[in-house]
Parts: structure tokens; sequence; C-alpha cells
């Protein structure tokens, strides 16, 4: 059965600080596909990234970063300089569906940064 | 970016009475559409598969006959509660899939209240 564990339920950290969103993945299948979703209090996804389980390159997108690790199942999550504006539920899920079709959520991280 | 949209955006109804919700797609096609739902503080959990033209494939643990979903057309997803309780309660999300680029795009949500 597959599964997403995100254990930090919530994290609080200062305006500037770096954070690390955990997730960790469980799936029988070769070829599967994991996801990072942001929701801010006003409720809409809003999509991150994808990435296929043949694909463990980390990726930089400005202050995002994502650890993809097989050995571990883990998809890890990094801010840098994190902003009043990253605070939300952060959510790491997983598809055997490139259209992230049927989308198994992990219980999300919620994100406080503070001023 | 394609969008899909949701309304009403949130619906308070008494105990007993049905709601509907709807899902559209409006500016491409949508074949497939889901449905999740998010209790507060709590992840998203897939309800359904909307397929058009054809009956919805439920959930494990979702009553298909309280919750009621009609993909009449290619841009166009309801979902009914039907005689709603407290505990349906939650915040109703819909996705769709376009198929051109193989890609779920999520509508903002619907919050629905039971008093």
């Amino acid at each position: 059965a597959q599964k997403v564990t995100q254990a930090q339920t919530e994290i609080s950290v200062v305006e500037k600080e770096d954070v690390t969103l955990d997730c960790v993945y469980e799936t029988r299948d070769t070829t599967y596909y994991l996801f990072w979703y942001k929701q801010p209090p006003s409720g809409e996804l809003v999509f991150l990234i994808r990435r296929n389980s043949f694909d463990e390159q980390n990726e930089i997108s400005g202050r995002y970063s994502w650890n993809f690790q097989k050995s571990t199942s883990s998809f890890n999550f990094t801010i840098t300089a994190s902003q009043v504006v990253d605070s939300a539920v952060y959510f790491c899920a997983l598809s055997e569906d490139r259209s992230q079709g049927n989308l198994i959520f992990g219980k999300g991280t919620k994100l406080s940064v503070k001023p | 970016g394609a969008v899909v949209s949701q309304h009403p955006s949130w619906v308070i109804c008494k105990s007993g009475t049905s709601v509907k919700i709807e899902c559209r797609s409006l500016d491409f096609q949508a074949t497939t559409m889901f449905w999740y739902r998010q209790f507060p503080k709590q992840s998203l959990m897939l309800m359904a598969t909307s397929n058009e033209g054809s009956k919805a494939t439920y959930e494990q643990g979702v009553e298909k006959d309280k919750f009621l979903i009609n993909h009449a057309s290619l841009t166009l997803s309801t979902l009914t509660v039907t005689s709603a309780h407290p505990e349906d309660s939650s915040f109703y999300i819909c996705s769709a899939i376009d198929r051109g680029p193989y890609e779920q795009y999520f509508g903002p949500g619907t919050r629905l209240t039971v008093t």
C-alpha cells in the first residue's frame, strides 16, 4: 500500500532561517511520482514540484530546494532564508500517475515564519 | 495556466438538507475530475474519481448514496451532499485532469458548514 509520512506536524522559525520539511514515502511501485504542494490560509493548493522515481537529481528553484533519496524513501523540501509569506501548510504527496491522479497525501506540515 | 473553479466557495446549510457543489474546468476539457475532502487541520483524502459520461468511482468508506457525483459534461462535475449532517462539515476540493499536457489542476475549494 502507498503511504506518505510527514512526521513534523508544525514548525516555527524566524524569518531568514532555513527550514527543512521531511517527507518519507512507501510504495511497491517501481514507477511513481512525488509532489509537494503549498496550502496557504486561503485553502487553495499551490503546486510546487513533481519528481518521478527515476530522477534522483536534486532540484533548486529560487529559495526552494528538494532532496530526493530513493535509498531512504525520502523527498525532503528545504526553504532557504524563509519569509513570512512562506507560512502555510505544506503537503507531500505520492502518485503512480504522472498527472497526479489519485494522490496520496501526507498529513501536512504547518510552517509558521515569524518576522 | 489552466483554471478550475468551484462554486460556491463556502456554504452553510441546515442538517437534513442537500447541497450541491460545482467544479468547472474553465479553459480545458476534463474527462477526469477528482473530489477530495479535508477536515480541519487534516490532510486531503480522495473521495471519488469522476469520469465524464460514466459513474463515479468511490474510495473505500465513502458513501456513494450520500455523496452523489455527476460528471455530465467535459467541463463540469458536481458533488451533492445529501441529507447533510454536522459531521459532513469539511473543506471539499476538486481537481481536473487536462489531457493535453496531462496535468492536474486544483480548484480553490468549498467550505461546507452544516448546522
